[in-house]
């Protein structure tokens, strides 16, 4: 156990929709991580918010953006969804931007 | 652009057969080098941390050691709940402030009882 939740467990959207996910962090950690993951491939880095700001963003459009909440909880909104967000949807959860613990995930997909 | 390249794809083992699992890496001033267990439909689950090269780690069955290019997970005397997929990851210089990991495709290991 990690401390670390998600919700929801699983979500179906159409294509063109928008979704909101949730993570509520480890107490005390102050750094969240987002992470798409495909089906057979590892996780692939997102954004991080540290202190509510973002603090780095991988390889994502705009559409992907999130917020962090001062008791630490944090959202991922994705905007007019397409397919290939389909996938597993991680959070992380570090305290000062060490080892990250992840969350059981969000199994998205869009039809 | 940091990289992480894990093999063998796929590893089946017998009950008790020890092997090793392969994570080859280029980054710019490593920071950190991770092991991941994941189970199907779980997130990941921390098992190390490596730092410099010639660090090892052992934990029950599992044992990492790291290199300046590469790290290997060695698994001794397996059991089915083993059975799992392991992923590498590599924490940067070049992240800049956000420290976010680099991960490989992962190593899905079955053992068989």
């Amino acid at each position: 156990e990690t401390g670390v939740t998600q919700s929801p467990t699983h979500l179906i959207k159409t294509r063109g929709q928008q979704v909101t996910l949730r993570c509520s962090s480890q107490s005390g950690h102050n750094t969240v991580s987002w992470y798409q993951q495909a089906l057979g491939q590892g996780p692939q880095f997102i954004f991080q918010y540290y202190r509510e700001e973002e603090n780095g963003r991988g390889n994502f459009p705009p559409r992907f953006s999130g917020l962090q909440f001062p008791n630490y909880s944090s959202e991922l909104n994705v905007n007019a969804l397409e397919l290939d967000d389909s996938a597993l949807y991680l959070c992380a959860s570090t305290l000062n931007q060490e080892t990250q613990y992840f969350g059981p995930g969000t199994r998205l997909l869009v039809l | 652009e940091d990289q992480v390249t894990q093999s063998p794809e796929a590893l089946r083992l017998q009950e008790g057969e020890s092997s090793s699992l392969n994570c080859s890496y280029t980054v710019s001033g490593l920071r950190g080098l991770f092991w991941y267990r994941q189970d199907p439909g779980k997130g990941p689950e921390f098992l190390f941390t490596l730092y410099s090269a010639g660090e090892e780690k052992e934990k029950e069955r599992l044992k990492a050691t790291l290199t300046k290019k590469e790290s290997f997970l060695h698994i001794t005397a397996p059991k089915p709940e083993d059975s799992a997929t392991y992923l590498c990851a590599v924490q940067g210089g070049s992240s800049g402030s956000a420290r976010q990991l680099t991960f490989g495709s992962g190593t899905q290991l079955t053992v068989l009882p």
